[in-house]
């Protein structure tokens, strides 16, 4: 059974320009989350959908976005990049919106310059 | 915002010793994970505890829900190598019937004694 897919693994990006992100979550798996890793504020949540609806939205701004697709997949876009951005954005799965666990994927660590 | 506490932030193990973390949060969790997270990789679940007062195993692994669903902790006994890493709680509520996003630790790093 294949996990939860990311792409791409590593992206540089200069400052100002935007960058989207995929997750393929694994098959069955309805909801899909994203977090943002990054040394000093750790894992934090930016938002969770579930069968292509938003449901839930962490404490980030507009400029994270994020949408999911009728198999799914989902997808997270920042725009105008800034040097705070850089981090590891992981996506995670689950069947129902957590009830038994999330399976994370391995990340995409995204570099602004 | 809801914070979790972990402690310690990191330990040196040697093999075979037994190993000890905890989370303590303000507000209550109606689900405790712990996960494990290596180098250039996501985190991986290693047990999750659904109810107040609930002890789970997974191998040389044990966690504890504490009964105030306020806190819980994580014990790894005879410790091997591959337990190095960083481990990382996670606190969860439930609201509309299913589960709410993941409230996160900072995270306890496990070294090998020099």
């Amino acid at each position: 059974k294949a996990g939860v897919t990311q792409t791409p693994r590593y992206l540089i990006k200069t400052r100002g320009q935007q960058v989207t992100l995929s997750c393929s979550p694994i098959s069955g798996h309805r909801s899909v989350s994203w977090y943002q890793q990054t040394p000093g504020q750790g894992l934090q949540f930016l938002f969770e959908y579930f069968s292509e609806t938003q449901r839930n939205k962490g404490n980030f701004p507009g400029r994270f976005s994020g949408r999911q697709f009728s198999n799914s997949r989902s997808e997270m876009n920042v725009s105008t990049l800034e040097l705070g951005d850089s981090a590891l954005y992981l996506c995670a799965s689950s069947w129902a919106g957590g009830d038994y666990g999330y399976t994370f994927g391995s990340g995409t660590r995204l570099t602004v310059v | 915002g809801q914070q979790l506490n972990q402690s310690p932030q990191s330990m040196f193990i040697q093999e075979g010793e037994d190993v000890s973390m905890n989370c303590t949060s303000s507000s209550i969790f109606n689900t405790w994970l712990w996960y494990k997270q290596d180098p250039g990789e996501g985190p991986v679940l290693l047990i999750a505890l659904y109810k107040a007062g609930e002890l789970t195993s997974n191998g040389r692994l044990t966690a504890q829900f504490g009964i105030t669903r306020k806190d819980s902790f994580l014990n790894i006994s005879a410790s091997i190598p591959s337990d190095v890493g960083i481990y990382f709680c996670a606190g969860q509520l439930k609201y509309g019937g299913s589960q709410g996003n993941l409230i996160f630790g900072k995270g306890t790093k496990l070294s090998v004694k020099p």
